[in-house]
C-alpha cells in the first residue's frame, strides 16, 4: 500500500500489562511520527522523531514511551494504560520533517484497553 | 497558538453532487496545504495538495482552492460518488514544524 506497516492491526489489553506497537516504513525517509486517533480528538500528534531523534513530545503521558532503533523503525512501548487509551495508533513518515511534506500513514493499530 | 479549522464535521449529498470542505488557518508562515482522505479501516492517505504559490489545483474530480490572504483553502469534489464515502483531513502545517491537522469532515454520499 503506502510504504509504512504497523504490527499488530488490533490489539487488547488490560491495564497492567506492557505491550509495544511497531512501525516500519520502506521509504526512505527521515521523518517519523505517532498519532493518536479517537472520536473525540481525530489525529491527535504524540511524538516526532528526526533522524532517529526524538523532536516533539506534545505532552503525552510516560506510560506512553517511543522508540526508534534506526531511520525505519519507530516503536510505541505501552505499560499500565488506561481504558480512556483506547483509540486507532496511527504511525506516519514524511521525507524530512515540518510541514512541507507529505505524510505517508501506516493502517494503524486498533488498541482496547479493559 | 497556531490552529486549524475545519467544517462541516459531517457532510451527506447525493450522488452525483458536488462536496465542498473548507479548512481556515492561522499560521501565516503555513505554505503547504495537503487534503487527506480516510476511509474505514485505513490510515489517512493523500488526495491531493496545494502550496502557496498557486491559487488552485485539480485532478480529475477534486480539486483544492487556496485564498491566502483570507487564510483559508478547500476541497472541492465534483460529480461525488459512493467510493468518496470517507473521512477527510486538511493540513495547515508550517514550515517550522509545527504539525496540525483539521478535525475531520465525515463525507456521506448516498446513492
Amino acid at each position: 500500500e503506502t510504504g509504512v506497516t504497523q504490527t499488530p492491526r488490533h490489539l487488547v489489553m488490560g491495564m497492567t500489562n506492557k505491550k509495544s506497537l511497531k512501525c516500519e516504513q520502506h521509504l526512505g525517509h527521515n521523518a517519523m511520527y505517532w498519532y493518536k486517533q479517537s472520536a473525540k480528538k481525530p489525529l491527535e500528534l504524540m511524538f516526532v522523531y528526526s533522524l532517529e531523534e526524538r523532536v516533539e513530545n506534545n505532552s503525552v503521558p510516560s506510560r506512553f514511551s517511543p522508540e526508534c532503533p534506526n531511520s525505519s523503525h519507530l516503536f510505541l512501548h505501552l505499560h499500565t494504560l488506561q481504558p480512556e487509551d483506547s483509540a486507532l495508533y496511527l504511525c506516519a513518515s514524511s521525507q524530512d520533517l515540518g510541514g512541507t511534506d507529505t505524510q505517508y500513514f501506516g493502517p494503524g493499530t486498533r488498541l482496547t484497553v479493559l | 497558538g497556531e490552529n486549524v479549522e475545519q467544517h462541516p464535521s459531517t457532510l451527506s449529498v447525493q450522488e452525483g453532487d458536488s462536496a465542498v470542505i473548507k479548512c481556515t488557518y492561522s499560521d501565516s508562515a503555513s505554505n503547504y496545504f495537503p487534503w487527506y482522505k480516510q476511509e474505514l479501516g485505513k490510515g489517512p492517505q493523500l488526495i491531493i495538495d496545494i502550496r502557496s504559490n498557486v491559487g488552485e489545483k485539480k485532478d480529475q474530480r477534486i480539486a483544492v482552492t487556496l485564498n491566502k490572504t483570507a487564510k483559508h483553502f478547500s476541497l472541492h469534489i465534483t460529480e461525488t460518488q459512493p467510493e468518496d464515502s470517507a473521512v477527510y483531513f486538511c493540513d495547515g502545517s508550517s514550515n517550522t514544524g509545527k504539525l496540525i491537522f483539521g478535525q475531520g469532515t465525515t463525507l456521506q454520499v448516498k446513492p
